[in-house]
């Protein structure tokens, strides 16, 4: 089955960029989705098909996905985005959605 | 505006079954497939399958098939969890969750708890 490997935690000061990655074989092939989920809430879908944003979610969050590795990037971090930040794709061989291990962000 | 409002918390003992409602509201139910996520304390997201509101049809996590049914009324859109034969590692918050085919879960239910506990 599809594996998508992300680092248990990063840590940023606020106003500097957050970068979380998302490691997967050639997941730069398949489009790359990523949630905000915090303490007691449901996930919020923050970035889709890559790069794009849903309405509502501000500029500061982006996303890029080449080669094996996905990366969503938090500008000029705030303390609100403290938060666990999930990727996911869809595995086509299987039909299978896959979530990523998971990465707490935490805002020092 | 789009809602999935999901059934109360559970308690259940080991071996039982459990079932989860999700009923959608502020949108075509039959126009986007539906998920069912968990997560255990302290874990991660974990994919359960999905049902396609439209035909009925299902697709299940390997981990799942044989032990979770997932079934829709569109006459109520409303669809439904069912996990059978509970164990003490069950006890998680189940999410469901539409997307638009296969794209990403851009609605998510509150959750619901289910503990299992003897």
């Amino acid at each position: 089955s599809y594996v998508l490997t992300q680092p248990p935690s990063v840590s940023v000061a606020p106003g500097q960029t957050a970068r979380i990655t998302c490691g997967g074989n050639n997941i730069g092939s398949k489009s790359v989705h990523w949630y905000q989920q915090k303490p007691g809430q449901a996930p919020v879908l923050v970035v889709y098909d890559d790069s794009d944003r849903p309405s509502g979610i501000p500029e500061r969050f982006s996303g890029s996905n080449s080669g094996n590795t996905a990366t969503l990037t938090i500008s000029r971090v705030e303390a609100g985005d403290e938060a666990d930040y999930y990727c996911q794709v869809w595995d086509s061989s299987s039909d299978h959605y896959v979530f990523g291990t998971g990465t707490k962000v935490t805002v020092l | 505006q789009v809602q999935l409002v999901q059934s109360g918390a559970e308690v259940k003992k080991p071996g039982a079954s459990v079932k989860v409602s999700c009923k959608a509201s502020g949108y075509t139910f039959t126009g986007y497939y539906m998920h069912w996520v968990r997560q255990a304390p302290g874990q991660g997201l974990e994919w359960m399958g999905w049902i396609n509101p439209n035909s009925g049809g299902t697709n299940y996590a390997q981990k799942f098939q044989g032990w979770v049914t997932m079934t829709r009324d569109t006459s109520i859109s409303t669809a439904y969890m069912e996990l059978s034969r509970l164990r003490s590692d069950d006890t998680a918050v189940y999410y469901c969750a539409r997307s638009h085919g296969t794209g990403g879960v851009d609605y998510w239910g509150q959750g619901t708890l289910v503990t299992v506990s003897s």
